[in-house]
């Protein structure tokens, strides 16, 4: 079974202080590394897919890379505006056909202090 | 663009009544999701429709059953509530695989008093 766990559950930074999420995750064959920001209410944001190990991308103050077993989420010189629940969710390679499942972390709630 | 549109938004329901969440995916997407998500809890997995017929079941309680229909909107229908049932209830929708998972509406809130 698919599983994903996320650390810390809740972080809190100053704004302007760097810091990484970690995502763990056990997955038979991974098709697809997702991460989602999810704002009180609202549904998941896609923020990054990763395929294979060594991916990094970037946007604005994000950057996810991506190993065999975990993925990290480094956010630089965060602002306030950036408070939310990160997600991040596996999708496995042997879910085909019509099955694009994703399997969720718990997540980690982040709150960036002006 | 057109997103994935949940109704309602907000719904308060007595134990043991039933309530009908809708959804409607981005047009010419044939798949269906619907996640159930806990306070404080990560989204799960309860059910996926592709083409009309469910292509994949979750943590889905025999008490609630789904559909999509012709128009590909879908359906989450839930009887026999209990208050362990009061969650954001999502939905997505996707066209096969795409680089972003899929989609998601902003969601249903289901209050079980």
């Amino acid at each position: 079974e698919d599983q994903v766990t996320q650390s810390p559950e809740a972080l809190r930074l100053q704004e302007g202080e760097s810091s990484s999420l970690n995502c763990s995750y056990t997955v038979s064959g991974l098709r697809g590394l997702f991460w989602y920001r999810q704002d009180p209410g609202k549904g998941p944001e896609f923020l990054f897919t990763l395929y294979s190990a060594g991916e990094e991308k970037e946007k604005e103050r994000l950057k996810a890379t991506l190993t065999k077993k975990e993925s990290f989420l480094h956010i630089t010189a965060p602002k306030p505006e950036d408070s939310a629940t990160y997600l991040c969710a596996v999708q496995a390679r042997n879910s085909g056909g019509s099955n694009y499942k994703l399997t969720f972390g718990k997540g980690t709630l982040l709150t960036v202090n002006p | 663009a057109a997103g994935v549109i949940q109704s309602p938004r907000h719904l308060i329901k007595e134990k043991r009544e039933t309530a009908t969440l809708k959804c409607y995916p981005i047009p010419r997407h044939d798949t269906v999701y619907w996640y159930q998500q806990g306070p404080g809890q990560d989204p799960q997995f309860l059910i996926s429709f592709y083409e009309k017929m469910q292509s994949d079941k979750g943590s889905i309680p025999d008490r609630f059953s789904a559909q999509q229909f012709s128009d590909y909107h879908s359906e989450l229908n839930m009887s026999s509530l209990e208050l362990g049932d009061s969650a954001l209830y999502f939905c997505a929708s996707s066209l096969g695989w795409q680089p972003y998972g899929y989609t998601f509406g902003s969601g249903t809130r289901l209050t079980v008093v």
